[in-house]
């Protein structure tokens, strides 16, 4: 069936550096997508969303980019630092208020 | 902290005993979500409450999983006849449908463990 997933399961980041976490989506008709980021033993945590509207959109370090035409998110962390380390999930809203995830990347810094 | 709150955060069972974990959401929240989350995979939707109507179940919701909301606060998420096939990550989320865009925001986590 349709599910939204990443592309990769690691990704290992030099401090200070940007990273770039991507995830391919195949429904087109979601409208609403979220990142979430999960430290170990916690709940994930919401870092920013973007509707299917819109094609970029900036938080605090972070921003998300949206392209329908390839059914691609992404989400960029600028400066990356030793507390960004964690599981990032993409997550799809589907029929209005269940989310549907994605198996998460992993990401570590190194200092 | 007026954050979602689950309780217990962990929990270590026996094959075949009964389980039950609460969700405290946001206040004034009036989605209430559960969702299950096995090692190294995303959190699955199991059901969801609309202030004390619980609205929709997953397929992963079998006939020994109930959900309650009886108030449209708190929920309670039973187990009975636990399998070691539940072992999981179980996730309570809240959302404010009055808002742009009904962010769930995601509790701690209670953790069972089915020996």
């Amino acid at each position: 069936g349709e599910s939204v997933g990443l592309h990769l399961p690691t990704l290992s980041v030099q401090e200070g550096d940007n990273s770039i976490i991507n995830c391919a989506y195949s429904n087109s008709a979601s409208d609403y997508f979220i990142w979430y980021k999960q430290e170990s033993g916690k709940g994930p945590q919401f870092i920013i969303d973007i509707r299917s509207n819109m094609d970029k959109r900036q938080g605090q370090r972070v921003t998300v980019l949206l392209n329908k035409t390839v059914k691609h998110l992404s989400l960029q962390i600028a400066a990356t630092q030793p507390g960004d380390s964690a599981v990032y999930f993409c997550a799809e809203k589907r029929s209005g208020y269940k989310l549907s995830f994605g198996a998460g990347t992993t990401v570590t810094v190194r200092a | 902290d007026t954050g979602v709150s689950q309780d217990p955060r962990h929990k270590i069972t026996k094959r075949g005993q009964n389980v039950t974990f609460r969700c405290d959401p946001i206040s004034e929240h009036n989605r209430l979500y559960w969702y299950r989350q096995t090692l190294g995979q995303g959190p699955e939707f199991l059901t969801y409450f609309q202030n004390e109507a619980q609205l929709e179940k997953s397929r992963l919701l079998s006939d020994r999983f109930s959900a309650e909301r009886p108030k449209g606060s708190f929920s309670t998420l039973e187990i009975q006849r636990t399998e070691q096939g539940d072992s999981a990550m179980y996730l309570c989320a809240s959302s404010y449908t009055g808002g742009s865009t009904d962010t769930q925001y995601f509790g701690p986590g209670t953790r069972l463990t089915v020996l």
